[in-house]
């Protein structure tokens, strides 16, 4: 058990509909992540909120939004879904500890999209 | 393109054999981890490098840095079923965090 938790495990929706997934880091950590994984794909960074604001931005749609909240939890919102946004979401927490930065994964939310 | 690149993209082997897989980038990374993931889970840390030249063993496993602090390799001795799954090297950098594409590995018994 890493200590993140993600919520729901798994989802279940049409295109065009909008859906929101949850994440709650590590406590103590204030960095979360969001990662896309489809099938048999590595893991495509989203964004990245520290302490309640955006860090860094990867690969993320236009249709995507995600916030951090004061109590560090994060949501990570997707609409207009389309069928190749089904996919596995992952969020992750950090500890950084001088250079080493390490990430904790949530089990993930299997999102999709019929 | 991949900012790393991970080879070999598959490995099937039989249990008790050896194997090293690699983790290239023509970028510097300030630490780099490699992370074993199963089927519908997240991935799971096994080590983090940080130091060029870097060699870190966690029991079967032996992790390489390079000197360089561009590549990484994993080298499994003896290979148990249990090591089944995905092999995923992530470089950290000052607020990115860049993954590899894997390595999917299965041992058979």
């Amino acid at each position: 058990d890493s200590g993140v938790t993600q919520t729901p495990k798994h989802l279940i929706t049409a295109t065009g509909q909008r859906v929101t997934l949850r994440c709650s880091p590590r406590s103590g950590d204030l960095s979360v992540y969001w990662y896309q994984q489809s099938l048999d794909q590595g893991l495509q960074f989203l964004i990245q909120y520290y302490n309640g604001e955006e860090r860094a931005k990867g690969n993320i749609l236009e249709r995507f939004s995600a916030q951090q909240f004061p109590d560090l939890h994060s949501e990570l919102n997707l609409s207009s879904l389309e069928l190749g946004d089904s996919a596995l979401y992952f969020c992750a927490s950090s500890a950084r500890q001088g250079l080493e930065e390490t990430q904790y994964f949530g089990p993930g939310t299997r999102l999709l999209v019929l | 393109t991949q900012l790393l690149e991970q080879s070999p993209q598959f490995l099937s082997i039989q249990e008790g054999e050896n194997l090293t897989v690699y983790c290239n980038s023509s970028s510097v990374f300030s630490s780099l981890q490699w992370y074993r993931q199963e089927p519908g889970e997240g991935p799971v840390l096994l080590v983090t490098v940080v130091t060029g030249g870097e060699v870190k063993k966690l029991k079967r496993l032996t992790f390489q840095f390079g000197d360089a602090r561009k590549d990484s390799s994993l080298h499994i001795t003896a290979a148990q079923t249990g090591d089944t799954g995905l092999y995923l090297c992530a470089g950290g950098g000052l607020n990115k965090f860049y993954f590899g594409s894997g390595t999917k590995l299965n041992v058979k018994p």
